[in-house]
């Protein structure tokens, strides 16, 4: 079936670092793909979308490209703030295999340092 | 203001005392689902259901139940809970099915012991 994966955490950086969260998935068909974000004791939220191949999403300076050829969706931030400390989850959804849920990865935990 | 919300946030209960955790929308969205959260697991989805009546399993759906009789409401049904079903449990809305932007409630936080 479909998966992804997301490189684990934490990931920790000063502010005003580049901060890229890769994630690869396996899919029968073509995907949509999502980025959402969890801040701490919050429920997820969306963050970015692409639903087809060289497409980017972006949102709050961070941006993402559907790479079909490398089945890839690798979120990067040029410059992240304390703000952005948060879990971010890669997702797809829109195959026969994740008809009706997004298919999420592990999560990756990001804390960022003043 | 348009939100998602999910009551108890917390529970902590004993292994076979049946429990509901409700999930309510006001966005009028045809598609509600079920995710539990565990720790290098991602979220995983229980059930969910396109439209008011129209229920489907989801990834991991033993051990619960669900309905859907009114478009604004999806609880989730544990009949006889196990330590197992300890975790963290999201409700999401959308409104025409998951790859539209899913809205996410606060979390319930439940404890089977």
């Amino acid at each position: 079936g479909d998966s992804v994966t997301q490189m684990e955490g934490p990931v920790t950086l000063s502010e005003e670092a580049f901060l890229t969260i890769n994630c690869t998935y396996t899919a029968t068909g073509y995907p949509s793909l999502f980025w959402y974000v969890q801040y701490p004791g919050e429920g997820l939220q969306l963050l970015l979308k692409a639903t087809k191949a060289d497409d980017k999403g972006s949102n709050k300076g961070f941006e993402a490209t559907y790479r079909k050829e490398t089945t890839s969706f690798h979120l990067e931030k040029g410059s992240v703030q304390v703000s952005d400390s948060a879990v971010y989850f890669c997702a797809l959804s829109g195959t026969t295999d994740s008809w009706g849920k997004l298919q999420f990865g592990a999560g990756t935990q990001v804390v960022v340092t003043p | 203001e348009a939100q998602v919300t999910q009551n108890p946030r917390y529970l902590i209960t004993v292994t076979g005392k049946k429990l509901t955790v409700t999930c309510s929308q006001n966005m009028n969205h045809e598609y509600m689902s079920w995710y539990r959260q565990d720790p290098g697991l991602g979220l995983r989805q229980i059930y969910y259901s396109m439209n008011v009546e129209v229920t489907d399993k989801g990834d991991v759906p033993e051990g619960y139940k669900v309905s859907r009789k009114e478009k604004r409401n999806f609880p989730l049904i544990l009949e006889s809970p196990s330590p197992n079903q300890t975790s963290l449990y999201f409700c999401a809305s959308s409104d025409r099915g998951a790859m539209n932007e899913q809205f996410f409630g606060p979390g319930t936080r439940l404890t089977v012991l």
